[in-house]
């Protein structure tokens, strides 16, 4: 099992609607959860990050965490065309310390 | 706020051949991690460091690979002999302190391909 899931997609997603990503890890100890986004061809940057169990929004971007059933979850909402690029799940602490592992990350396509 | 820097930005080499990237964080991060990431998969964590001290290596392939970080700031990582899957972008990336909910920066990667 790996330690941390994503399903590889493409995700499309017309422009307005709402994509929902999804990640499941494997360590239950695990303290901190990212999300990064990766444009072709670039580095990945933060979206945001969560810790605590339930939703944390910033503007157009919710992330859900639900530590009992060991997954984190990233809605976009009104998703334009610039946001089409790779989501990527990283998780650390835990059994893993301070080990930072990412998620193969999850490719979004938003539709004009 | 100068980012992580990396250098050099591409590297073709012949397999066999040996290759060193460099990088250096933001100012202050004690905590640099070398990821690979092959075409179409997520980084895969090689090494990281906290200050001078190896944190974790379980995944780096020590019959190949090294890496150091001298006096805690600037790191090289090394590959000798090179073989044709190490093909992918090295990317190096910089925290705070490497805890909980501590964000980490990316460099610009480098694009290494080995034919």
């Amino acid at each position: 099992q790996k330690e941390v899931e994503q399903n590889s997609g493409p995700l499309s997603v017309p422009e307005g609607a709402i994509a929902s990503l999804n990640c499941t890890y494997s360590d239950r100890g695990s303290q901190s959860f990212f999300w990064y986004r990766q444009y072709s061809g670039k580095s990945p940057e933060l979206i945001m990050f969560i810790y605590s169990n339930g939703d944390k929004e910033d503007g157009r971007f919710t992330a859900q965490l639900n530590k009992a059933s060991q997954y984190v979850s990233l809605l976009i909402r009104d998703s334009q065309p610039s946001d089409s690029a790779t989501y990527l799940c990283a998780v650390n602490g835990g059994a893993a310390g301070n080990k930072l592992t990412f998620g193969g990350g999850t490719r979004v396509l938003v539709k004009p | 706020e100068a980012g992580v820097a990396q250098s050099p930005r591409y590297k073709i080499i012949e397999k066999r051949q040996s290759v060193a990237f460099w990088c250096n964080p933001i100012s202050g991060h004690a905590t640099l991690y070398w990821y690979q990431q092959i075409l179409g998969q997520g980084p895969k964590l090689l090494i990281q460091f906290q200050n001078n001290g190896v944190v974790d290596d379980s995944q780096l392939p020590k019959d190949r690979f090294s890496a150091e970080r001298l006096k805690g700031v600037d790191s090289t990582l090394k590959i000798q002999p090179a073989k044709l899957e190490d093909s992918a972008v090295y990317l190096c990336a910089s925290s705070l302190l490497g805890g909980m909910g501590t964000e980490a920066f990316f460099g610009q990667g480098t694009r290494l391909t080995v034919v």
